[in-house]
């Protein structure tokens, strides 16, 4: 059952707009969610994270929205530049247990 | 500033064929992962290490063994490589255990199993 949850496999936005990916989960005990990038043949790197006590974290283009009623969160980039096309990774932890990712969404940023 | 190293980047192994994947770290990080990445599956948790001399088992152990015999070090083995077991290993490490403290990934093996 996964508990860390993208639905859409991909998503292309024109550069210069918003990108908005989006997550979901079941586990309404997690306390901390995080975005993870991933370019071809790298490593993923992580992006930015939201504790479950705010609603809000935002990091110069970046910025994650956490809707724990819906058991939502999103991450919005204003603008979307080239460098943004990649894997992104939603990820959701309790406590000490271990990180969960969903399955990832490719964004593609057309010119 | 090399963070975490894996070697090697390629591998192709024949089926029954073992072998040992490196993992480096050089952030004094206690904590330490092996995950495989597999086609619209994410990241799944292999085994993992609270520190040194430590092992622990993830979501998809099967097939696999680890040992962290060094702080630095964390190696994965398949003793006999099956098929199923083709697909990218990366391994990561943090500070901590949690969410609040990220974990830092290598670039990646790429393995094939024939």
């Amino acid at each position: 059952d996964q508990q860390v949850k993208q639905n859409s496999p991909s998503l292309s936005v024109q550069e210069g707009r918003i990108s908005i990916l989006n997550c979901d989960y079941t586990n309404s005990m997690f306390d901390y969610f995080l975005w993870y990038k991933k370019y071809p043949a790298e490593g993923p790197t992580f992006l930015i994270s939201i504790s479950s006590i705010k609603d809000k974290n935002e990091d110069g283009r970046f910025t994650v929205f956490l809707n724990k009623s819906a058991k939502h969160l999103s991450l919005h980039i204003v603008p979307s530049q080239p460098g943004d096309s990649a894997v992104y990774f939603c990820a959701a932890s309790f406590r000490d247990d271990k990180i969960i990712f969903g399955k990832g969404t490719r964004l593609h940023i057309l010119p | 500033n090399a963070g975490v190293t894996q070697t090697p980047k390629f591998r192709v192994l024949k089926t029954g064929q073992s072998m040992t994947l490196l993992c480096a770290q050089d952030m004094n990080h206690e904590y330490m992962y092996w995950y495989r990445q597999d086609p619209g599956m994410g990241l799944r948790l292999i085994h993992y290490s609270v520190g040194e001399g430590t092992t622990a088992k993830g979501e998809v152990p099967d097939g696999y063994n680890v040992s962290r015999l060094k702080k630095q070090n964390f190696l994965l083995g398949l003793e006999s490589a099956a098929p199923s077991q083709t697909s990218v290993y990366f391994c990561a490490s943090s500070y901590a255990d949690r969410g609040s403290q990220p974990q830092h990934f290598g670039d990646g093996t790429r393995l094939s199993i024939l």
